[in-house]
Formats: structure tokens, C-alpha cells, sequence
């Protein structure tokens, strides 16, 4: 079965480091995501792209936050300058269609932890 | 704003005790009302997507309903790998899912 798959599982980095999150989604789909969830909290969005271009994002990605289709397969989240409150789990998630009923389909994260 | 609201928090099942989910939502111009099942520490798993008032969706033990107001997620008779965090999301436009805090569910033996 398809799957969206992220990596690395777990990243350590220091405060003020930079980090990229990688994912590999579906790959008939064509729209992808970014969601994250801070231990105990509801699952967020961040930002949406279509067509090498971001179709939303929300008020947490701010300048820090930059994605990237840099080849076929991938989708990244570079995160600049990391800050403590950063600490959480990043979901990359993908669908074949957007607009009414949109299925998306989560990775199984990356635990970002920020020392 | 939208919002998103699960209840109850957490729901602690015998093995073979039915019980329902809730999960009410106030958006402009709903898209679709979705439920993912997570495992903890892991990424949420696509269970249902349901579009319109009395629209219903079933899968094994589980059974996805939806009004105008609000989506019940009824499990029959659990068992202990129905165990997990059972989530509620709404499309509130073409890009963007807000989810619910979740339904924490533990099956005992």
C-alpha cells in the first residue's frame, strides 16, 4: 500500500541550528502538506503546496519556514534557526486532488526536539 | 473561527462495550468532516471522509455518522487494538484540515 514516508524519525538539534525535514510523498499525488503537533496539543497546519508553489500557509510559518520540492520525490521543511518552542511532531502529508473531500495522508512524523 | 470540539476527552472501553464519539464543529461551508485513528507517536491513519448530513461510513468495528452540527464515531463491540486517539478534522477550504483535540479510547481485556 502507498505510503508517505519521513525522515529522519527523530532529529536532536541545538537552539539557533538549522534543520530540513524530508519526506517522500505518494507519488501519484500531487498536493502536499505540512502539519505539526506539539506534545499534548491538537494536530496544526503550516502550509500547503501545489505546483512548486505555496497554496496556503498558516500564521506558525513565518520566516523561519521555507519548503521545497528540490527534485520529483521529495518535500522538505527547512526550519532556520530553531527555537525551543519548535520542539514537536512535524507531519508531512499528501493528497492526489485538493478542494471538496480532500483525503490526506500523514507520514508517520518526524519528532523534532530542540535543545 | 472555525472550530473543532471532541468530547469526551478519553474513554476507557471493556472488551465488547459499545460506546460513541463525538465530534462538533462550527465552520462556514463545510468540505468534508474527516476522521484519522493515531497510534501514539505515530502520524494519524485516514479512516473516513463523510460530506453530508446522514451520510455514513463503515469500516470492521467502526461506523463514521454526520449531521449539520456534529460527526458520532461509534465502536461496537471494541477490542483491544481499537485502542488509540481517534481524531476529528474539518476541510475548512480547499488546502487546510483543523482538527479536534481527539478522543484518547483504551480497550481493556
Amino acid at each position: 500500500e502507498p505510503e508517505v514516508t519521513q525522515t529522519p524519525s527523530h532529529q536532536v538539534t541545538q537552539m539557533g541550528q538549522e534543520v530540513i525535514l524530508r519526506c517522500v510523498p505518494i507519488s501519484n499525488h500531487l498536493y502536499f502538506y505540512w502539519y505539526r503537533q506539539i506534545l499534548g496539543q491538537k494536530v496544526e497546519f503550516l502550509v500547503s503546496f501545489y505546483n512548486n508553489e505555496i497554496s496556503e500557509k498558516s500564521e506558525i510559518f513565518d520566516d523561519q519556514f521555507s519548503v521545497e520540492r528540490p527534485d520529483g520525490s521529495n518535500f522538505t521543511l527547512k526550519i532556520r534557526s530553531t527555537k525551543l518552542e519548535d520542539s514537536a511532531m512535524y507531519f508531512c502529508a499528501s493528497s492526489e486532488v485538493f478542494g471538496y473531500g480532500t483525503e490526506a495522508f500523514f507520514g508517520q512524523g518526524t519528532r523534532l526536539t530542540v535543545v | 473561527e472555525d472550530q473543532v470540539t471532541q468530547s469526551p476527552e478519553a474513554l476507557r472501553l471493556q472488551e465488547g462495550e459499545s460506546s460513541s464519539l463525538n465530534c462538533s464543529y462550527t465552520v462556514s461551508g463545510l468540505r468534508g468532516l474527516f476522521w484519522y485513528r493515531q497510534d501514539p507517536g505515530k502520524g494519524p491513519e485516514f479512516l473516513f471522509t463523510l460530506y453530508s448530513a446522514g451520510e455514513e461510513k463503515e469500516k470492521e468495528r467502526l461506523k463514521a455518522t454526520l449531521t449539520k452540527k456534529e460527526s458520532f464515531l461509534h465502536i461496537t463491540a471494541p477490542k483491544p487494538e481499537d485502542s488509540a486517539t481517534y481524531l476529528c478534522a474539518v476541510q475548512v477550504n480547499d488546502y487546510k484540515l483543523s482538527f479536534g483535540a481527539g478522543t484518547t479510547v483504551t480497550v481493556r481485556a
